[in-house]
């Protein structure tokens, strides 16, 4: 059964620094998503992504956050400087349809910023 | 702007008993909501979800009710067993999915 990847699974980084996250979407899905959790908290919506371009956006991405699709399988979030606060698990997700698709999420990549 | 309300935040009930879980959106042009469990540790994975063309769905133990006008849906699961033990996320939007804050569910043996 296909399903969405990320990579890394796990990244610890210093505070200040740059960090990309890796996303696979199943690949004849178009819509694209990343979600944040904080441990033990609610999965909170960043951005998402639809014909190469941001369709929305929350309040959490600020201009820390981008996203972009390199390539006809990648899909990227990259934090430019970590905060402490970033620390949390991200979430890609991907679905064929805007509205009524199921959301397909992948395993996570647990960021650590010390 | 958008919001989902879920409640209760945990929720313990004895092994066989039913749960219920409750959810009220504001965005009264949703059309879709679904349910999300999330094990310890792993992704969240869709469980049921509802259309609001429809007030209720069920698919096995676990069933789906909406009620539009209210703007409120609810999660009920039949005959508890230990693996039903994880937290549970309501979420409507149909663009983007906004999550409740979970409901962490213990079955109890």
């Amino acid at each position: 059964e296909p399903e969405v990847t990320q990579t890394p699974s796990h990244q610890v980084t210093q505070m200040g620094q740059e960090v990309i996250l890796r996303c696979v979407p199943i690949s004849n899905h178009l819509y694209f998503y990343w979600y944040r959790q904080i441990l033990g908290q609610k999965v909170e919506f960043l951005v998402s992504f639809y014909n190469n371009e941001i369709s929305e956006k929350s309040e959490i991405f600020d201009d820390q956050f981008s996203v972009e699709r390199p390539d006809g399988s990648n899909f990227t979030l990259k934090i430019r400087s970590t905060k402490l606060e970033d620390s949390a698990m991200y979430f890609c997700a991907s679905r064929i349809l805007a509205d009524t698709g199921e959301l397909f999420f992948g395993e996570g990549s647990r960021l650590t910023v010390l | 702007g958008e919001n989902v309300e879920q409640h209760p935040s945990t929720l313990s009930v004895q092994e066989g008993d039913s749960a219920v879980i409750k959810c009220t959106y504001s965005d009264s042009a949703s059309n879709y909501f679904p349910w999300y469990k999330q094990e310890l540790g792993k992704r969240p994975q869709l469980i049921i979800d509802i259309r609001s063309n429809v007030g209720e769905k069920k698919d096995q133990r676990i069933a789906v009710t909406l009620n539009k006008t209210a703007k409120h849906f609810s999660l009920h699961i039949t005959e508890t067993q230990p693996e039903d033990s994880a937290v549970y996320f309501c979420a409507s939007k149909d663009d983007k999915i906004i999550f409740g804050k979970g409901t962490r569910l213990h079955i109890l043996p």
